[in-house]
């Protein structure tokens, strides 16, 4: 009964590869995040859909095209691998008017070799 | 720069001790949250306090919020192991969630 999941947990990869995270929310809420969490810890909002739509996208490289195939489920494609992508990445959900109470997936923590 | 800042950066107490964690942020805002992060997890969110409110308690957490100051506080009465986390305060601006830098706490046994 996991509310906001995110597949895989560990990835680790090679510069210049492509690869995909996934994220499934089955709380029915209509808005979707990806943030992306630096080594110090530090939490930046990179997208924002609602209802399959992008709201947010902030100064993110173009090798990042999240996409959502429906309401309750925002992928996130990475092109072309840089060192510097390595993070956690996480998926969050919430309901449109409710942008300050997030659900939050476990993270996916992605190293780049 | 940061719409949100903590200090301390890290806080090492003794269980049964209180913990305070301070907020600062930028703009004015219509409320603030509170979140804690376990070690390898996602966030949960823990508390939100409105503008027009100076004090809300949850249990043994107690946030406080001076608008003039632009700031918040978040105490941990009574700590528990279990309580190690990081703790985020956030605040949400044109519809955009903006993360403080985050306080590691440590509730030593």
């Amino acid at each position: 009964d996991t509310a906001v999941s995110q597949t895989p947990k560990y990835l680790v990869t090679q510069m210049g590869n492509d690869k995909s995270i996934k994220c499934e929310q089955n709380l029915g809420h209509d808005t979707m995040y990806w943030y992306k969490q630096d080594s110090k810890k530090f939490l930046k909002i990179m997208f924002s859909y609602n209802n399959k739509e992008l709201i947010i996208n902030e100064t993110v490289p173009n090798r990042f095209s999240p996409k959502s195939p429906d309401k309750a489920h925002l992928n996130l494609h990475i092109n072309s691998l840089e060192l510097g992508d390595s993070a956690v990445y996480f998926c969050a959900s919430s309901q449109p008017d409710r942008v300050h109470e997030q659900y939050f997936g476990p993270g996916t923590r992605l190293t780049v070799t | 720069s940061q719409q949100g800042e903590e200090d301390p950066q890290a806080l090492s107490i003794q269980e049964g001790e209180n913990a305070t964690m301070n907020c600062s942020y930028k703009t004015s805002i219509n409320n603030l949250q509170w979140y804690r992060q376990n070690s390898g997890r996602g966030l949960v969110h823990l508390i939100l306090i409105r503008s027009n409110e100076r004090e809300k308690h949850s249990g043994r957490l107690r946030v406080t919020l001076d608008t003039s100051k632009k700031s918040s506080s978040l105490l941990i009465t009574a700590s528990r192991a279990a309580d190690t986390a990081s703790y985020f305060c956030a605040t949400v601006v044109a519809g955009k969630s903006t993360f403080g830098d985050g306080t590691t706490l440590t509730v030593k046994p």
